[in-house]
C-alpha cells in the first residue's frame, strides 16, 4: 500500500465538531479523496483535494498540506446519521486512477 | 439512473466452484474497478479497467478474472472458489483519473 494512516475508531458527541486526520506517502501524489461508508452500504463520495488549503462543503469540510503528505476531514455539527466509517483516498494516479484506500475511521456519534 | 448495479447481491459457493459477478454502469463512464472489503483491510482493488476491452491487475489479482466486452459492463469470475475469497465485492465507475468513483451496492460472497 501507500502507508495510509488514520484512527482506527472515534467517538464524538451530536452536535460538536470532529477532525478525521490521515497522513499518507507523498511520493507520486495527485489529489486525496474523502468517502463515507455506512455500515452494509457502499462508500460514496464526500471530496476530492488536489490544492492545499481548506474546501468547505456544508457541514464538511477537507484540508490538505501536499508537502506535509497530510489531510483531515472536519465534520461539524454531528448529527447521529453521520456515524460512518470514512476512508481516506490518496491519488496516485499515473496513466490512470490508482486510487488507494485506507482502512477507514469508524466514527460513532452518541447523543 | 440506476448509476452503478451488482449482481447478485449475495451468494454462498462451495470450495472449487466457480461464479460470475456482473457489474452494469448507465453513466457511460470509462474506467470500471472491481473491489473487495475485508474487516480491518480497506478496500483492495482486484482488477481494474480504463475503456473498453481493457483490463489490468490491482494490488490483489489471483484468484479473479475479468473481462470489459462493453462498455457498460464489468464483469468479475472466479474460476475454482476459496474460502480465502469470502468477502464482500463492490464494483465502482468513473468518468477518469482524478474523478470520483460511483459505487455498487455490493455483492457478499461466502464461500464454504
Amino acid at each position: 500500500g501507500q502507508n495510509i494512516d488514520q484512527p482506527t475508531e472515534m467517538t464524538a458527541t451530536e452536535g460538536a465538531i470532529v477532525q478525521i486526520n490521515c497522513t499518507y506517502q507523498t511520493s507520486g501524489f495527485n489529489g486525496l479523496f474523502w468517502y463515507q461508508q455506512h455500515a452494509g452500504e457502499a462508500p460514496t463520495f464526500l471530496s476530492y483535494n488536489v490544492l492545499d488549503g481548506l474546501e468547505e462543503k456544508g457541514r464538511f469540510s477537507s484540508f490538505l498540506s501536499r508537502s506535509k503528505g497530510y489531510s483531515y476531514l472536519l465534520l461539524k455539527e454531528l448529527q447521529m446519521k453521520d456515524s460512518a466509517s470514512y476512508l481516506c483516498a490518496p491519488d496516485y494516479s499515473g496513466g490512470y486512477q490508482k486510487v488507494t484506500f485506507g482502512t477507514g475511521t469508524k466514527l460513532q456519534v452518541i447523543p | 439512473n440506476a448509476g452503478v448495479t451488482q449482481t447478485p447481491k449475495f451468494r454462498v459457493l462451495k470450495t472449487g466452484q466457480s461464479m460470475t459477478l456482473l457489474c452494469a454502469q448507465d453513466m457511460n463512464h470509462e474506467y470500471m474497478y472491481w473491489y473487495r472489503q475485508d474487516p480491518g483491510m480497506g478496500l483492495r482493488l482486484i482488477h481494474y479497467s480504463v475503456g473498453e476491452g481493457t483490463t489490468a491487475k490491482g494490488e490483489v489479482p489471483d484468484g479473479y478474472n475479468v473481462s470489459r466486452l462493453k462498455k457498460q459492463n464489468f464483469l468479475l469470475g472466479l474460476e475454482s472458489a476459496a474460502p480465502s475469497q469470502t468477502s464482500v465485492y463492490f464494483c465502482a465507475s468513473s468518468y477518469g483519473g482524478g474523478y470520483e468513483q460511483f459505487f455498487g451496492p455490493g455483492t457478499r460472497l461466502t464461500v464454504l
